[in-house]
C-alpha cells in the first residue's frame, strides 16, 4: 500500500516567498495531521483535520501559516511570507477514524528559507 | 499529556534485546501508552500501544507495570536498522489525536 506522500522532499527559497507544501494521505484515512520538526523545539503538531475539516489549529505558529484540505486525498500547508525561522522539516501524517488508531507519517519536506 | 521521562540515549549490541524504559507516573486510568520511533531522515513510525496489559506485535513487546506508572519497550533481537530515536507518548484522555513528542531515547545498535 502507498504510504503518506509528501512533496516536495526538499525546498529552498528566499525569505518573503510563498511556500506550499503538499500531502496525499493514505486512502481511507479520515484524519490528517501537519507537524513541524526543528532541533530547538522538536516535533510539534501544527494542525489536524477530520473528514477534511480543520479540528485544531492551535499549533499553527502565526497568521503566515495556513492549511487546507479541499478533498480527502490532498492537503496543503502554505507559508506566506516565509521567514528564515520557518526552516524545518514538515511532516504530514494520516490515520483512520478511532482515537487509538496509529498515525502514519510521510517522509517529510525539508524546508530552508534563506 | 501525561509527562513522560526517558533516558536520552542507550546502546545495544546487535542481536541482543533492547529494553527501553519510560516513566509516566502521572498517567490517568484510561490513558494509553504509545511508542513511536524515528529513524534518521525519516518520518516517525508507529510501533505499539497499550493500556494495562502487556502487548506484542511483529515489531516489539510493551510491558506496562501493574501501577501503570512506567513501561518498557522491548525489541527482542535488535538489528542495526533499529538505530533510531524512540518516543514514549501518553496522550491526554480525549485528545488521543494530539501526540506530543518529547526528546525520546536515541537507541544505537552496535555491530
Amino acid at each position: 500500500d502507498a504510504g503518506v506522500i509528501q512533496s516536495p522532499r526538499h525546498e529552498v527559497t528566499e525569505m518573503g516567498q510563498e511556500v506550499t507544501l503538499r500531502c496525499k494521505p493514505i486512502s481511507g484515512h479520515d484524519y490528517l495531521f501537519w507537524y513541524r520538526q526543528t532541533m530547538m523545539r522538536g516535533l510539534e503538531l501544527l494542525i489536524y483535520f477530520n473528514n477534511n475539516v480543520p479540528i485544531d489549529d492551535s499549533g499553527m505558529p502565526e497568521d503566515r501559516f495556513s492549511a487546507k484540505m479541499p478533498n480527502a486525498s490532498f492537503s496543503t500547508l502554505k507559508i506566506q511570507p516565509s521567514e528564515p525561522r520557518d526552516s524545518a522539516v514538515y511532516f504530514c501524517a494520516s490515520s483512520k477514524q478511532g482515537a487509538k488508531q496509529p498515525q502514519h507519517f510521510g517522509d517529510g519536506t525539508r524546508l530552508s528559507i534563506l | 499529556d501525561a509527562k513522560t521521562t526517558q533516558p536520552p540515549s542507550m546502546d545495544c549490541a546487535e542481536g541482543r534485546a533492547a529494553n527501553l524504559p519510560c516513566n509516566h507516573s502521572t498517567i490517568s486510568g484510561n490513558e494509553y501508552v504509545y511508542w513511536y520511533r524515528q529513524i534518521h531522515s525519516q518520518g516517525p513510525q508507529y510501533i505499539i500501544h497499550g493500556l494495562k496489559n502487556n502487548e506484542t506485535n511483529e515489531m516489539a513487546s510493551l510491558i506496562i507495570t501493574e501501577d501503570r506508572k512506567s513501561s518498557t519497550l522491548i525489541l527482542p533481537h535488535a538489528t542495526l536498522r533499529d538505530t533510531a530515536v524512540y518516543y514514549c507518548i501518553v496522550p491526554k484522555l480525549g485528545s488521543n489525536y494530539k501526540l506530543t513528542f518529547g526528546k525520546g531515547t536515541l537507541l544505537t545498535v552496535n555491530p
